[in-house]
């Protein structure tokens, strides 16, 4: 079935950090892909999604690239703040299915 | 944007107790409710799907006895964990779609400790 794994957390980072968290996934078919980031005391918020091969999502400065290639949808942000401290899910669906998350990364940025 | 309460965000519990969580769609019309379950450092793993007015479809190896969930309305579907034991602790989370294409909206959570 399809999977999703991405790298195990806690990543920390100072303030003005580089981020990737890295994501890659097994599918059939041609899913979507996902960035959803969980902040402290919040439920699920979409970040970003890319919905073909080579289609860069982005939001808040964050982006990921969905390479179909590498079946990878690696998430960056080229200076991290600490209110981007927060869970971050990797995950793929198709319209109409449920959704395959993968375990999630913990992010600390640190002042 | 949309919003999806789930409440409550923490109850711990006895064993063989039931615990209800509810998941309401505050500002649209949820056609369909997802209920997903995740353990430590495991991912969120889909438990059921429940349509408004028709029974949940439960995942391969999720006790619907068990877990009992009831979609009635476009803005409420809940989840009761029957005879709860320390097993069932973990932290479930609802989502819900407005049948817009991959508009999916996540509750906060519930975190659940059954002593």
């Amino acid at each position: 079935g399809d999977s999703v794994t991405q790298m195990e957390g806690p990543v920390t980072l100072s303030e003005e950090a580089f981020l990737t968290i890295n994501c890659t996934y097994t599918a059939t078919g041609y899913p979507s892909l996902f960035w959803y980031v969980q902040y402290p005391g919040e439920g699920l918020q979409l970040l970003l999604k890319a919905t073909k091969a080579d289609d860069k999502g982005s939001n808040k400065g964050f982006e990921a690239t969905y390479r179909k290639e590498t079946t990878s949808f690696h998430l960056e942000k080229g200076s991290v703040q600490v209110s981007d401290s927060a869970v971050y899910f990797c995950a793929l669906g198709n319209y109409g299915q449920n959704f395959v998350f993968g375990p999630g990364t913990r992010l600390s940025v640190l002042p | 944007g949309a919003v999806v309460s789930q409440h409550p965000s923490r109850v711990i519990c006895k064993s063989g107790t039931s615990v209800k969580i509810e998941c309401r769609s505050l500002d649209f019309q949820a056609t369909t409710m997802f209920w997903y379950r995740q353990f430590p450092k495991k991912s969120l793993m889909l438990m059921a799907t429940s349509n408004e007015g028709s029974k949940a479809t439960y995942e391969q190896g999720v006790e619907k006895d068990k877990f009992l969930i009831n979609h009635a309305s476009l803005t409420l579907s809940t989840l009761t964990v029957t005879s709860a034991h320390p097993e069932d602790s973990s932290f479930y989370i609802c989502s819900a779609s407005s049948g817009e294409e991959e508009k999916l909206f996540f509750g906060s959570g519930t975190q659940l400790s059954v002593l």
